[in-house]
């Protein structure tokens, strides 16, 4: 299956820094999403961005299909970003939309 | 507001105690997920759905029973509730505009329920 792979695994800033989180794919994606999983452990949808920059707010992210990889952008940190932040992406199969996660990186703002 | 709702959020309960996570979504979306998250494991499909009627098995489908009998609920069985059955759940769904060929589309999930076997 496909393999999905996110950097760093932990990450521990200031507030106010900046951050940039690699998730890397090993195959042709049709969905990509990234995610903020928050300390009460609900899935909060970021960016649905198989291809091409979107921006919301602080945040934004890049996804380069062709090179297998997306990247999301932090800037001016604030301590409710903190969290652990997913990468998931699903691929042909027949229907099913399974979202394979990456293993997230566990960002930590400290004040 | 366009949401996943699931009920309950938290539920502790003793082994083989049957029980029933709801799903339930506003969106007419045709798909539905389960998924379960682990630590170590991360998060894994339980079963899916495409539309009424019409459910498949997931990577980790044993030990669950799904329906779908109507478009906005999806829910989740345990018949027979186990300790290794502990886990973060997660309803998921998106509207799916078809196979090969089609535009794919965001998912979306519910807030999670934190189930505890003892």
């Amino acid at each position: 299956g496909i393999q999905v792979e996110q950097s760093p695994p932990d990450l521990i800033l200031q507030e106010g820094a900046n951050s940039t989180l690699r998730c890397n794919f090993s195959d042709s994606v049709n969905n990509l999403q990234w995610f903020h999983q928050n300390p009460w452990g609900q899935l909060i949808n970021l960016f649905y961005i198989p291809s091409g920059t979107k921006q919301n707010g602080r945040l934004s992210a890049t996804t380069v299909a062709t090179e297998r990889y997306s990247l999301l952008y932090i800037s001016s940190s604030q301590t409710t970003d903190s969290g652990v932040y997913f990468c998931a992406v699903e691929v042909e199969d027949f229907g099913n939309e399974k979202l394979t996660f990456g293993t997230g990186t566990r960002l930590t703002i400290i004040p | 507001e366009a949401q996943v709702t699931q009920n309950p959020r938290y539920l502790i309960t003793v082994t083989g105690k049957k029980l029933t996570v709801t799903c339930s979504q506003n969106m007419n979306h045709e798909y539905m997920s389960w998924y379960r998250q682990d630590p170590g494991l991360g998060l894994r499909q339980i079963y899916y759905s495409m539309n009424v009627e019409a459910t498949d098995k997931g990577d980790v489908p044993e030990g669950y029973k799904v329906s779908r009998k109507e478009k906005r609920n999806f829910p989740l069985i345990l018949e027979s509730p186990s300790p290794n059955q502990t886990s973060l759940y997660f309803c998921a769904s998106s509207l799916n505009l078809g196979l090969a060929g089609a535009t794919y589309n965001e998912q979306f999930f519910g807030p999670g329920t934190r189930l505890t076997v003892l």
